[in-house]
């Protein structure tokens, strides 16, 4: 079953443009993860934020996630056109020892 | 160092027919995981395994779905009979303890005719 909900589900901009994809979840996390996935490819992992952490950074992408809201927003800024893949959220619930369930995922286009 | 191989990548048969599906992960990396991924939707999980033991497999239909970790390293996942509703993508994914990352394979690609 799926854990989370991304949203949008397909985003497309020009690019330059920052893209931002969010997701949302249900249960206690112990963190949530961003992962990439380029058509026809196994998914790659892109950052890692903790339950205890807010924001974090990697290059051009910005995590930040609301534990009591239970949402998570990546932000990838200055988008380029090899940015064009589907992202998807997964969390590691709480107590589960390792369970990881990914969400729905976001389509996301750069125009060159 | 090598990643996450899986094979085949490709499979076609027909309904009815066996079929399975071989991962072998990073060295070191003691828990794996099989998802199943449908055509835009993300990885669902079917079964964990940690070492040769699987910790759950709730979501693995296991009438017609078996799957098998013996030694603690590769893993095999068979379904027997396919039915229509089986084709996806396979995913393998071994967890690195020391970063918390998942690290996937390619995937087999199964269609069902």
């Amino acid at each position: 079953s799926q854990q989370g909900e991304e949203d949008p589900q397909a985003l497309s901009i020009q690019e330059g443009e920052n893209a931002t994809m969010n997701c949302s979840y249900k249960t206690s996390i112990n963190n949530l993860q961003w992962y990439r996935q380029n058509s026809g490819r196994g998914l790659v992992h892109l950052i890692l934020i903790r339950s205890n952490e807010r924001e974090k950074h990697s290059g051009r992408l910005r995590v930040t996630l609301d534990t009591s809201k239970k949402s998570s927003s990546l932000l990838i800024t200055a988008s380029r056109a090899a940015d064009t893949a589907s992202y998807f959220c997964a969390t590691d619930l709480y107590n589960t020892g390792n369970q990881f369930y990914f969400g729905t995922g976001t389509s996301l286009t750069v125009i060159p | 160092e090598a990643g996450v191989v899986q094979s085949p990548r490709y499979k076609i048969i027909e309904k009815k027919q066996p079929v399975a599906f071989w991962c072998n992960p990073i060295s070191g990396h003691n828990t794996l995981y099989w998802y199943r991924q449908n055509l835009g939707q993300g990885p669902e999980l079917l079964i964990r395994y940690e070492n040769e033991e699987a910790v759950d497999d709730s979501q693995l239909p296991k009438d017609r779905f078996s799957a098998e970790r013996l030694k603690g390293v590769d893993s095999t996942l068979k379904i027997q009979p396919a039915e229509l509703g089986d084709s996806a993508v396979y995913l393998c994914a071994g967890y690195d303890r020391n970063t918390g990352e998942l690290f996937f394979g390619e995937g087999s690609r199964l269609t069902v005719l």
